[in-house]
């Protein structure tokens, strides 16, 4: 079975600037999660999706970050304009169903803003 | 005062020793609790999930709960180079409901 596929692996752009990041979760998942971990830190919930609904997005900094889950499938994380402090790991994670604490993540994608 | 307090290390500890990791927790309503193992530049991976208090054990690894200290813990028995990752705990009140809660982490370094 394939897992989270997330891509790039690794970005570094300068602060004002925009990003993207995709994640495609592991088939037939419901339940869509994108997190931020900070360096030496947990990852915080940023938005979470139930097929292509908005779940709980509470932790989503609006002003700059927005993501969607067009047809309940892949999503995208963008960042427009990027700030320092954004610099993390974005963690993509799926699971089965909103009911179900077991969590898969991808390998995240690396962003460095300068 | 955090939700999820966890000591971020580094633990070193020789190859073979019991490795015991642990978080506190502020809110009692804490209900359902995950051990993740994240290797360097990789996702979290599930390892241990336990409902409630009490122990739970597979193969090597025990998790524990006490939720009247608020407590939680996993043992990794004979610990292996391998075992070398960061451990994060995380918690939630209900699933679907109310989101993961994870700790800061703890990086474990076994010493072969």
């Amino acid at each position: 079975e394939a897992g989270v596929a997330q891509s790039p692996r690794y970005k570094i752009i300068e602060k004002r600037q925009s990003v993207a990041f995709w994640c495609n979760p592991i088939s037939g998942h419901a339940t869509l999660y994108w997190y931020q971990q900070i360096l030496g830190q947990g990852p915080k919930l940023l938005i979470q999706f139930q097929n292509n609904g908005v779940v709980d997005d509470s932790q989503l900094p609006k002003d700059r970050f927005s993501a969607e889950r067009l047809k309940g499938v892949d999503s995208t994380l963008k960042i427009q304009p990027a700030k320092l402090e954004d610099s993390a790991v974005y963690l993509c994670a799926s699971s089965i169903g909103l009911e179900y604490n077991e969590q898969f993540f991808g390998p995240g994608t690396r962003l460095t803003v300068l | 005062q955090k939700e999820v307090e966890q000591d971020p290390g580094p633990l070193s500890v020789p190859e073979g020793a019991i490795v015991s990791l642990n978080c506190t927790y502020s809110n009692s309503a804490f209900q359902y609790f995950m051990w993740y193992r994240q290797y360097s530049r990789k996702g979290p991976e599930l390892l241990m999930y336990t409902y409630s208090s009490g122990n739970k054990e597979d193969g090597r690894f025990t998790a524990q709960v006490d939720k009247s200290s608020k407590y939680i813990s996993l043992f990794i028995r004979d610990s292996q180079p391998s075992d070398s990752a960061t451990y994060l705990c995380a918690m939630n009140i209900s699933p679907g409901t109310y989101k993961y809660i994870f700790g800061t982490g703890t990086r474990l370094k076994v010493l072969a």
